[in-house]
């Protein structure tokens, strides 16, 4: 089946540690964006890549970083400079000019 | 810049009743409009879109018009059921990659039997 899978679904990190977040889609979409979702608000833009080797910082992309070296692979990474990185998080994927599609989200916990 | 309002939840209703969210946008031009929804422990999934002024979109019974006079997007539905319950989320693009795209806060709804 195609669609965007995200790894783990429920992941636990020590403060100061880096974590990657996975997502990986095989509906041979160009675009690819990380959202982070907080309690009683809606998403907002960490990172997005509109093709294979470049990225664009969306609203929120102090304390993360990313990587795009293959089209369907878009890792995220929650540094230790994150001041607060407990959250849902949401990767999606789109052809260019179309809407995005979902992942089913990984919720980071840190402590 | 480009902003999306929407109701405040919860939103509680008793199976057939009928349900509107509202959502009103900030935009010049002509922005693009969508509902997503999210069902518990998921990601979002695209439920309707319009592109243009007096475009209506609808999914499963929902629909949703872009009044560009109203700059309003608000989402209805007939006869809900409980398996409608979910959260919400009205938003926008300007751009035609849709990699601007704005997000309301989400509404929460609650159908009981």
């Amino acid at each position: 089946d195609g669609g965007i899978t995200q790894s783990p679904k429920y992941l636990f990190r020590k403060e100061g540690q880096n974590v990657t977040l996975s997502c990986e889609q095989n509906l041979n979409h160009d675009a690819m964006y990380w959202y982070r979702q907080d309690p009683g608000q809606g998403l907002r833009l960490i990172y997005y890549s509109q093709i294979v080797n470049d990225f664009q910082k969306g609203d929120i992309a102090e304390g993360y970083s990313v990587s795009r070296e293959k089209k369907e692979s878009f890792p995220l990474t929650v540094t230790s400079a994150q001041k607060n990185p407990t959250a849902f998080y949401l990767c999606a994927s789109s052809m260019t000019g179309n809407e995005q599609y979902f992942g089913p989200g990984t919720r980071l916990t840190v402590t | 810049g480009n902003s999306v309002t929407q109701m405040e939840g919860p939103v509680t209703l008793s199976e057939e009743a009928f349900l509107t969210i509202n959502c009103t946008y900030t935009a010049t031009g002509y922005p693009s409009l969508f509902w997503y929804v999210q069902y518990p422990g998921e990601g979002l999934q695209l439920l309707l879109k319009a592109t243009k002024a007096d475009d209506k979109g609808s999914n499963k019974g929902f629909e949703a018009t872009y009044r560009k006079e109203t700059t309003s997007f608000h989402l209805e539905k007939g006869s809900v059921q409980v398996s409608d319950s979910a959260v919400y989320f009205c938003a926008l693009s300007k751009n035609y990659n849709n990699n601007d795209m704005r997000f309301g806060a989400g509404t929460r709804l609650t159908v009981k039997p």
